[in-house]
């Protein structure tokens, strides 16, 4: 089945820095990859998602790039902010009719001001 | 429009007890999704429905059973809880149609098993 790696685990910048996630999957008919925001004590909301046909993808601060042949996609933030301090996650699915998710463990990101 | 929501929000069990938890959603989805979240390891897919009177197993089911009597609510049950069964358990749901639908979680349930 499929395998989503992700990295690094925790990621420390300053605040208005660039931060880069990176995760790579195993099943070459993965075809959708979102990425979910967690704040503390909450639950996961979509963020942005990329679709095999798409090489990369923004929304303002926010963008996704793909790699199909290399299999793995990465989230990159500019201009950060101390909001934007959370947990990320990666995930991947082949889209069968059924979005069954595999999940990323996970990426701590501490934005200091 | 309350979304996804999920009771009871913490709950602490003896080894051994039973317990359902409660996934209710008003957005009409077809598909719902019971995960659980340990440190480290992210989202685990416990089981999952298609649709009203259908369930199929995920990526850990061991332990747990679900049922989807209406098309609003996704129960998850433990049996006999597990200390190995404490865990922040996420309930969510999606649309189903052409192309691909995002998944809305509920708010979380922490649950600890003594």
């Amino acid at each position: 089945g499929e395998n989503v790696e992700q990295h690094p685990s925790t990621l420390s910048v300053q605040e208005g820095d660039s931060a880069v996630i990176k995760c790579t999957y195993s099943d070459s008919a993965s075809n959708y990859f979102p990425w979910y925001k967690q704040e503390l004590g909450k639950r996961p909301q979509l963020i942005i998602d990329i679709r095999s046909n798409v090489g990369e993808k923004k929304d303002q601060r926010i963008a996704v790039t793909l790699n199909k042949t290399a299999k793995h996609f990465s989230l990159h933030i500019t201009e950060t902010q101390p909001e934007d301090s959370a947990v990320y996650f990666c995930a991947a699915s082949t889209n069968t009719g059924f979005q069954k998710l595999v999940f990323g463990t996970g990426t701590r990101l501490l934005v200091s001001p | 429009n309350a979304g996804v929501t999920q009771t009871p929000k913490f709950r602490v069990l003896k080894t051994g007890q039973s317990m359902t938890l409660l996934c209710a959603q008003d957005m009409n989805h077809e598909y719902m999704y019971w995960y659980r979240q340990d440190p480290g390891m992210g989202l685990r897919l416990i089981h999952y429905s298609v649709g009203e009177g259908t369930t199929a197993k995920g990526e850990v089911p061991d332990g747990y059973n679900v049922s989807r009597l209406k098309k609003q609510n996704f129960l998850l049950g433990l049996e006999s809880a597990a200390p190995s069964q404490t865990s922040v358990y996420f309930c969510a749901s999606s649309a189903v149609g052409q192309g691909i639908f995002e998944q809305y979680f509920g708010p979380g349930t922490r649950l600890t098993v003594t």
